[in-house]
C-alpha cells in the first residue's frame, strides 16, 4: 500500500530565509507526485506536481519541488519565504484509474516570523 | 464554472441525528471523492465514484453511505452521526483520463466543518 510521509509537524521560518519541506513516499510504481497548500479555514490549492520527465517542478507561488526516486523523496522548495505562505502544507501521491486516488502525509505547519 | 461546491460550510449534529452533505461539480468530470481532514492525520479517503452509478470504499468508509445518481452529484450520507467523525470533509473532482496522461488532477471543494456532540 502507498504512503506518505512528513517528518516536520511544525517549520518556523523567518521572512525572507529560505525553506524546504520533507516528503517521502511509499509507492510501488512511477508515483504521481503533488504539494498542496491549505491557509487557514480555507480548501486546498494545488501547488505542484509531478508526474514524468524532468525531476525539478516548478510550481506557482514561486515554490518548486525535486523529485528524488533514489530517496523516494519529493521535497518542495522555495528560496525566500513570504508571510503569506504561513499555512499547511500537504504532499501525497496518487494512484491512476480507480478514482484517481490521493494518499497524504500529515502535513506540515508553516509558520513565518516576520 | 463553479468548480466544485459544498453545502453546507458548518454544521451542528447531535449523536444520532442523520444528515447529507452535499457536493457538486460543473466540470463533467468522471471521477469524484469524499475525504475527512483531522487534526494530525492529514486528509483521508471515505468513498469515491469513477462515474454515476458506481462508488467504492476508501480507506475510512465505515459511517458513511455514497450514491451517484449523476455525473455532476455526490452526496454523502452520515446514518447515525457519532462524535468520532467530527471532521472537516472535502469533496473532490478529476476528469478520468484525458489525452496524453494517465492521472489527472483532483479539485477540492471549500470543506464542510461538522461537529458532532
Amino acid at each position: 500500500a502507498q504512503s506518505v510521509t512528513q517528518p516536520d509537524i511544525h517549520i518556523t521560518v523567518s521572512e525572507g530565509a529560505s525553506l524546504e519541506l520533507r516528503c517521502n513516499y511509499s509507492y510501488g510504481a512511477t508515483p504521481y507526485l503533488f504539494w498542496y497548500v491549505q491557509s487557514p479555514g480555507q480548501g486546498l490549492q494545488l501547488l505542484l506536481k509531478y508526474f514524468s520527465g524532468d525531476t525539478l517542478v516548478q510550481g506557482i507561488k514561486g515554490f518548486e519541488a525535486e523529485f528524488k526516486r533514489s530517496q523516494s523523496s519529493f521535497n518542495l522548495r522555495k528560496p525566500s519565504v513570504h508571510w503569506s505562505d504561513a499555512a499547511e502544507y500537504f504532499c501525497a501521491v496518487g494512484s491512476p484509474g480507480g478514482g484517481n486516488k490521493l494518499t497524504f502525509g500529515t502535513g506540515t505547519q508553516l509558520k513565518v516570523e516576520l | 464554472n463553479a468548480g466544485v461546491t459544498q453545502t453546507p460550510k458548518f454544521q451542528v449534529l447531535k449523536t444520532g441525528q442523520s444528515m447529507t452533505l452535499q457536493c457538486a461539480q460543473d466540470m463533467n468530470h468522471e471521477y469524484m471523492s469524499w475525504y475527512r481532514q483531522d487534526p494530525g492525520m492529514g486528509l483521508r479517503l471515505i468513498h469515491y465514484s469513477v462515474g454515476a452509478g458506481i462508488t467504492d470504499q476508501g480507506e475510512v468508509p465505515n459511517g458513511y453511505n455514497v450514491s451517484r445518481s449523476t455525473t455532476e452529484d455526490f452526496p454523502l450520507r452520515l446514518l447515525s452521526a457519532a462524535p468520532s467523525q467530527t471532521s472537516v470533509y472535502f469533496c473532490a473532482s478529476s476528469y478520468a483520463k484525458a489525452s496524453g496522461t494517465t492521472y489527472n488532477e483532483q479539485f477540492f471543494g471549500p470543506g464542510t466543518r461538522l461537529t458532532v456532540l
